[in-house]
């Protein structure tokens, strides 16, 4: 089946410092959207993308969903302590019923 | 207004028990999803209901039965559950399931549960 393959698994950042994660796949997805979950949460969707090339910013968020289709990245800059969770990123094929195919998630761990 | 609604937020309950987890949206969404988690992982799609009706059941035990009273609601029965069955459950709802458009799951804070 469909894998995303997310990176890094985990980050250890001191405040203030820039972010960047990302999701590969061998398939192309019509949608990728990224997710950030807090412990005993549900995910809280951040940033939906639609196109390929699409570059939406939300606040310090900015993600871009890439030309191939194949990948998108997920930057956060000048992280502060409220960044810390888990990021996931989830990927839509065309014709899936609304199936989202998920990444492992990326834990984001800010030291103050 | 993007809020899913769930409830109970936690639950526990014995292996001999019945309950049912309910989730809510009033976002106009015609499609309602079912998902499992456990710690440290990502969510695993059990159920979707497109307007209404069950279209996809990835491979669920019985003892999880879904329903979908209206365009609304969603509920999840529990019964005969196993220990390993403890996880938090998340419900989901998007406009539709027409997935070349570019649909969009928002999600519920979910119902921790755990059996006993």
């Amino acid at each position: 089946g469909q894998q995303l393959n997310q990176s890094p698994q985990s980050m250890f950042i001191q405040e203030g410092e820039d972010v960047s994660m990302n999701c590969t796949s061998s398939s192309i997805f019509n949608t990728w959207l990224w997710y950030k979950q807090e412990p005993g949460e549900g995910p809280v969707l951040l940033i939906a993308l639609y196109k390929a090339g699409e570059l939406t910013s939300n606040g310090r968020l900015t993600a871009q969903f890439g030309i191939t289709r194949k990948d998108s990245f997920l930057n956060i800059s000048a992280s502060i302590p409220s960044d810390v969770g888990i990021y996931f990123c989830a990927g839509q094929i065309g014709g899936s019923q609304g199936n989202l195919i998920f990444g492992k998630g990326t834990k984001l761990s800010v030291k103050p | 207004d993007t809020e899913v609604t769930q409830t109970p937020k936690h639950l526990v309950m014995g292996m001999t028990n019945k309950k049912s987890l309910k989730c809510e949206q009033h976002m106009g969404h015609r499609a309602m999803y079912w998902y499992k988690q456990k710690a440290k992982k990502p969510p695993e799609l059990m159920f979707v209901y497109s307007y209404e009706k069950l279209s996809i059941n990835e491979s669920v035990p019985s003892r999880f039965s879904p329903e979908c009273p209206n365009s609304s609601l969603l509920n999840l029965h529990l019964h005969a559950l196993q220990p390993e069955d403890s996880a938090l459950y998340l419900c989901a709802s998007s406009q539709g399931v027409l997935a070349s458009v570019g649909e969009t799951q928002y999600f519920g804070p979910g119902t921790r549960l755990l059996v006993l």
